[in-house]
């Protein structure tokens, strides 16, 4: 079955740039998303489409998706970003999600 | 506003039958795919399944396939996700989320909790 590899934990100092991959095979063929989850709390969609943001997320969320790799950018990055990252694809039919990157901000 | 409202939590024993539910408001329920994910204690996110709910065709992971029932009624905008015969390893939140493609609303979780 299609699997996505993530890194378990980022850690990135306030105001500087966070960048969470999830490796794949031939990834980039796919549409990759990437959703934010903070303790106790439901998933929520920061960016899908690889790079598109829904309505109300901050521009210093981006992301791409090339080769076998997939990246969430975060810019610029607050205290308030500190949270789990999941990246998720599609295999045929079947959803697909990565492992999970527990993002520290210190 | 778009939301998805699931059913409370849930305390079962090992053997027992279980349905949980997630009722769509603010949008034509029809027209997107519901989504079900398992998030187990403190672990990641699983896709489980997903079912259309206008005609109610299902896929399945292939890990989840045959120990669940993903199910839908469009005339109360509510979908289910079942078990005939509950384990303790069901033990997880289960979220229920919209989209065909990227799940852009989600349930706030029901917790089922699966001990003799």
């Amino acid at each position: 079955s299609y699997e996505l590899t993530q890194p378990p934990s980022v850690s990135v100092s306030p105001g500087q740039t966070a960048s969470i991959t999830c490796s794949g095979d031939k990834l980039g063929d796919k549409y990759v998303c990437w959703y934010q989850q903070k303790t106790g709390q439901s998933p929520v969609l920061v960016i899908y489409e690889d790079d598109k943001r829904p309505s109300g997320i901050p521009e210093r969320i981006s992301g791409s998706n090339s080769g076998s790799t997939a990246t969430l950018t975060i810019s610029g990055t607050q205290t308030i970003d500190e949270a789990d990252y999941y990246c998720q694809a599609w295999d045929s039919s079947a959803g697909v999600f990565g492992g999970g990157t527990k993002l520290t901000v210190l | 506003e778009v939301q998805l409202v699931q059913s409370g939590a849930e305390v079962k024993k090992p053997g027992e039958s279980l349905r949980i539910s997630c009722k769509g408001s603010g949008y034509r329920f029809t027209t997107y795919w519901i989504s079900w994910v398992r998030q187990m204690p403190g672990k990641g996110l699983e896709w489980m399944g997903r079912i259309d709910p206008s005609d109610s065709e299902t896929n399945y992971s292939p890990s989840f396939q045959g120990h669940v029932t993903i199910s839908a009624d469009k005339s109360i905008s509510t979908a289910y996700l079942q078990w005939s015969s509950l384990k303790a390893s069901d033990t997880a939140m289960y979220y229920c989320g919209r989209g065909d493609y990227s799940f852009d609303s989600w349930g706030q979780g029901t917790l089922v909790t699966v001990s003799s």
